[in-house]
């Protein structure tokens, strides 16, 4: 099953806009990852954030993780071409860290020239 | 190798004919993943191995599939008696050590007919 579902599951923006897509999960995290997926292709890692992290920036990458919500947020800023793909987040619930992600179910982002 | 290498990646079987999905993780890597996900969804956890040791397969759909490592490096993920619903991408992922992240292999798309 799904730990966390992606808000919206679909969007559309311009070359240059910015890009923010959401992600609620379920039960407690030790820490949370965003991945990006081109079509056809394997995931890619991102970037991580800890429970006990806020905010954390990774180029043109800035993700918010509020606990209390259990909720996170991926802008992308200054979006390119190259961006369009679908984003996932995937939450780390096991005792030991990072044994197992559970996923959820995905933004389809499309960056329009 | 430079990353994670699944083959094949396409397969077509008939309704009820066994598979059998490589994985070859990036060498060194002690733990390994792998994770099904079917069209238009997140990425589902099958069963997770640390070097030859299967520690958990809560994931795995039902005992048509079998995973193993038995030499604690590539893995091979075995679906016996194939079903229509077994349609889906197989991805494996290998991870280094415990605070690292999961890197994921191109995936072997599975279409059961």
């Amino acid at each position: 099953s799904q730990q966390g579902e992606e808000d919206p599951q679909a969007l559309s923006i311009q070359e240059g806009e910015n890009a923010t897509m959401n992600c609620s999960y379920k039960t407690s995290i030790n820490n949370l990852q965003w991945y990006r997926q081109n079509s056809g292709r394997g995931l890619v890692h991102l970037i991580l954030i800890r429970s006990n992290e806020r905010e954390k920036h990774s180029g043109r990458l800035r993700v918010t993780l509020d606990t209390s919500k259990k909720s996170s947020s991926l802008l992308i800023t200054a979006s390119r071409a190259a961006d369009t793909a679908s984003y996932f987040c995937a939450t780390d619930v096991s005792n030991f860290g990072n044994e197992k992600l559970t996923f959820g179910t995905g933004t389809r982002l499309t960056i329009i020239p | 190798g430079a990353g994670v290498s699944q083959s094949p990646r396409y397969k077509v079987a008939k309704r009820g004919q066994d598979v059998a999905l490589r994985c070859d993780p990036i060498s060194g890597h002690v733990s390994l993943f792998w994770y099904q996900q079917a069209l238009g969804q997140g990425p589902e956890f099958l069963t997770y191995f640390q070097n030859e040791a299967q520690l958990d397969k809560s994931g795995l759909p039902s005992d048509r599939f079998f995973a193993e490592r038995p030499e604690g490096s590539v893995s091979t993920l075995k679906i016996q008696r194939t079903q229509q619903e077994d349609s889906a991408v197989y991805l494996c992922a290998s991870r280094g050590t415990s605070m690292d992240t999961q890197y994921f292999g191109p995936g072997t798309r599975l279409t059961v007919l």
